[in-house]
């Protein structure tokens, strides 16, 4: 079965950094392109950034795009963003997620806030 | 302003049935798949539908999905009030080579 448990949210100052980090298990993570998708309170869902299975290939939305880096660590199956010169409008729920073929649960997330 | 196009909201009464529509374009609905995701108050998103019209494990025959060209629409019958829910259309973009998500619609159960 598959666990996708995120960490490393909190409440940061804008023009601060966070690391996310998603553990995952219960699948062969190597073999699978990762993303990220956030929430703002109480708005939709939003796809943040994607990386292909070996690492090498990255995509990010617009919005993003300059301040934020996802990787990730096949060795150990965690999938990473990180997050620099954040904004007020960051402020979310974000969730790692498998590709659609896994028809994989989604973790719970992590909260990001982003307030002076 | 989300890339693809779902109502607000849609309601109806228990048993009737009730339909989402989800507009996309030819990057993204008209030339790749479509899910759609539950989300309950509180919770995570859930996948419900995957493929168009594929549904997962723990989805009853009530909901069903349909697509033609860049749209596609999400159908549930003899709806329940633990239907009530936000629903979420998604689809591969190929411009963005990442995930589009729809802007969500809230189904009330009067």
């Amino acid at each position: 079965e598959v666990h996708l448990v995120e960490s490393g949210g909190g409440l940061i100052h804008p023009g601060g950094s966070l690391r996310l980090s998603c553990e995952t298990s219960g699948f062969t993570f190597r073999s699978y392109w990762m993303h990220w998708v956030r929430q703002a309170p109480g708005k939709g869902l939003e796809w943040v950034s994607r990386i292909d299975n070996d690492g090498r290939g990255t995509r990010y939305a617009d919005f993003v795009r300059g301040r934020f880096t996802i990787s990730r660590d096949n060795d150990n199956n965690r999938l990473y963003l990180q997050m620099n010169n954040l904004r007020v409008d960051d402020t979310a729920v974000y969730y790692c997620a498998t590709p659609i073929v896994l028809q994989a649960p989604w973790g719970q997330g992590t909260l990001v806030t982003v307030a002076s | 302003q989300s890339v693809m196009t779902q109502p607000p909201s849609v309601s109806g009464t228990p048993g009737q049935r009730v339909v989402i529509s989800c507009s996309g374009s030819s990057s993204n609905i008209g030339g790749n798949t479509v899910n759609w995701y539950q989300q309950l108050p509180g919770r995570a998103p859930k996948l419900l539908m995957y493929s168009d019209h594929e549904r997962t494990s723990w989805v009853p025959d009530r909901f069903s999905g349909s697509k033609s060209g860049t749209s596609a629409s999400l159908a549930i019958s003899g709806l329940q009030s633990e239907d009530e829910a936000d629903y979420y259309c998604a689809s591969w973009d190929d411009s963005l080579s990442g995930w589009v998500f729809g802007g969500g619609t809230k189904v009330a159960v009067l």
